[in-house]
């Protein structure tokens, strides 16, 4: 089936620093989607790419679709506690079902 | 405006029970699924309905069943439980994807479910 990988699988940042994390897929999506999820929660919706080169932006998250459509990138800028979570990408796979990444897990450090 | 529910919270099963997790939204969603969360996996598609009384699989719908008779419903039934079905499940609703723009999809709080 579809299978896409994220990177890095976690990672440990100190407060303020700037966070960056990709998604990439051996198959073409023409959506791209990031959710953040807290623990003990179900995920939430950050930012949905829907174009090849799009760049698109939601205060500190800034989100990128790739030119070749076989991944994405995220980053988050001056990190803050509350961005402690995991970060899931998502790809639209046969217009209307989703495939999520393994996701990555990060930790801010004050 | 509830958005989308889930009961129980936590569930205990033995080997060989069957239960039923309950979803409900009240957005007038078109699009219903049903994921489950295992460690380092993602999330996985089990069933999805893209409306009232239709159904279809997802990627992992082995040992689990689903049925869509409202809009604002979608339960997802273990019929005979295992212990790999031990995992956190999410149900997730769009208001109705293939159209551009969206793909909003939101979820459930989770149920976490053991099996023994």
């Amino acid at each position: 089936g579809q299978q896409l990988n994220q990177s890095p699988q976690s990672m440990f940042i100190q407060e303020g620093e700037d966070v960056s994390m990709n998604c990439t897929s051996s198959s073409i999506f023409n959506t791209w989607l990031w959710y953040k999820q807290d623990p003990g929660e179900g995920p939430v919706l950050l930012i949905a790419l829907y174009k090849a080169g799009e760049l698109t932006s939601n205060g500190r998250l800034t989100a990128q679709f790739g030119i070749t459509r076989k991944d994405s990138f995220l980053n988050i800028s001056a990190s803050i506690p509350s961005d402690v979570g995991i970060y899931f990408c998502a790809g639209l796979f046969r217009g209307q079902n989703f495939v999520f990444g393994p996701g990555t897990r990060l930790s801010v450090l004050p | 405006n509830a958005g989308v529910t889930q009961t129980p919270k936590f569930q205990v099963l033995k080997t060989g029970q069957s239960m039923t997790l309950q979803c409900a939204q009240d957005m007038n969603h078109e699009y219903m699924s049903w994921y489950r969360q295992d460690p380092g996996m993602g999330l996985r598609l089990i069933h999805y309905s893209v409306g009232a009384g239709i159904t279809d699989q997802g990627e992992v719908p082995n040992g689990y069943n689903v049925s869509r008779s409202t809009t604002e419903d979608f339960p997802l039934r273990l019929l005979s439980a295992a212990p790999s079905q031990t995992s956190v499940y999410f149900c997730a609703s769009t208001k109705s994807p293939g159209l551009a723009e969206i793909y909003e999809q939101y979820f459930g709080p989770g149920t976490r479910l053991t099996v023994t």
